[in-house]
């Protein structure tokens, strides 16, 4: 099983801020990695797909890098509706894997 | 519009069965790989079992393996999930997702509770 390890866990952030969380797989993954953003109470969105696609309709801020085993989503300018917790997701492997979770909390 | 409805959740004694749906709609249901991805209260998603447009290749998380069974019919847009042999740890908002292989579209959700 490919382990998939975000960090941090949890981050308190202000509006405006430059947010980057990251994944960790634990083997060369090459670029088949994908971020979804969950709010509470509703169904995850994807956000990007390969490491760095934006999936239709992501706002710009939202952008994705890395492959083999490091990747990293990044937020810029952050938006109070960005609020959410952030998974990564591969599908290197048919027995696919979820990161732990990155959960954004906004002052 | 892509659309995903699961149903068939509930309460359910451990040890007992369940046979979760998900209603695709607003694209080729028979052209994509479907998954089902679960989320425990509080905690993070869970990747359950995915199945191959016509259920040729059937993976499953080895939480579930031997327990649960995905199937679909494609003749009926529907994606199915029997869970058998159902314990506390089971219990979960259960999602089925449309395989691109990113999710690029989730439904809303159905909650299964495993208690006596």
């Amino acid at each position: 099983e490919i382990v998939l390890t975000q960090s941090p866990d949890f981050q308190s952030v202000t509006p405006k801020e430059k947010v980057t969380i990251t994944c960790r797989a634990s083997q060369s993954i090459g670029s088949s990695l994908h971020w979804y953003q969950q709010k509470p109470d509703q169904s995850p969105k994807l956000l990007i797909k390969y490491a760095s696609q934006s999936f239709s309709g992501v706002p710009s801020r939202f952008s994705g890098s890395g492959s083999g085993t490091d990747f990293t989503l990044t937020i810029n300018s952050l938006e109070a509706e960005d609020a959410a917790t952030y998974y990564c997701h591969q599908s290197s492997s048919p027995m696919y894997t979820f990161g732990q979770g990155t959960k954004l909390e906004i002052k | 519009e892509v659309q995903l409805v699961e149903s068939g959740g509930g309460l359910v004694k451990p040890g007992g069965s369940l046979r979760l749906s998900c209603a695709a709609s607003g694209f080729t249901f028979s052209s994509y790989s479907m998954n089902w991805v679960r989320q425990a209260p509080g905690k993070g998603l869970e990747w359950v079992s995915s199945i191959s447009s016509s259920s040729s290749y059937i993976y499953y998380a080895d939480s579930v393996k031997g327990r649960f069974t995905i199937s679909r019919d494609n003749a009926k847009n529907s994606l199915y999930l029997q869970m058998n042999s159902l314990r506390a740890e089971d219990t979960a908002v259960y999602y089925c997702a449309r395989e691109r292989p990113d999710f690029d579209y989730w439904g809303q959700g159905t909650l299964v509770t495993v208690s006596s």
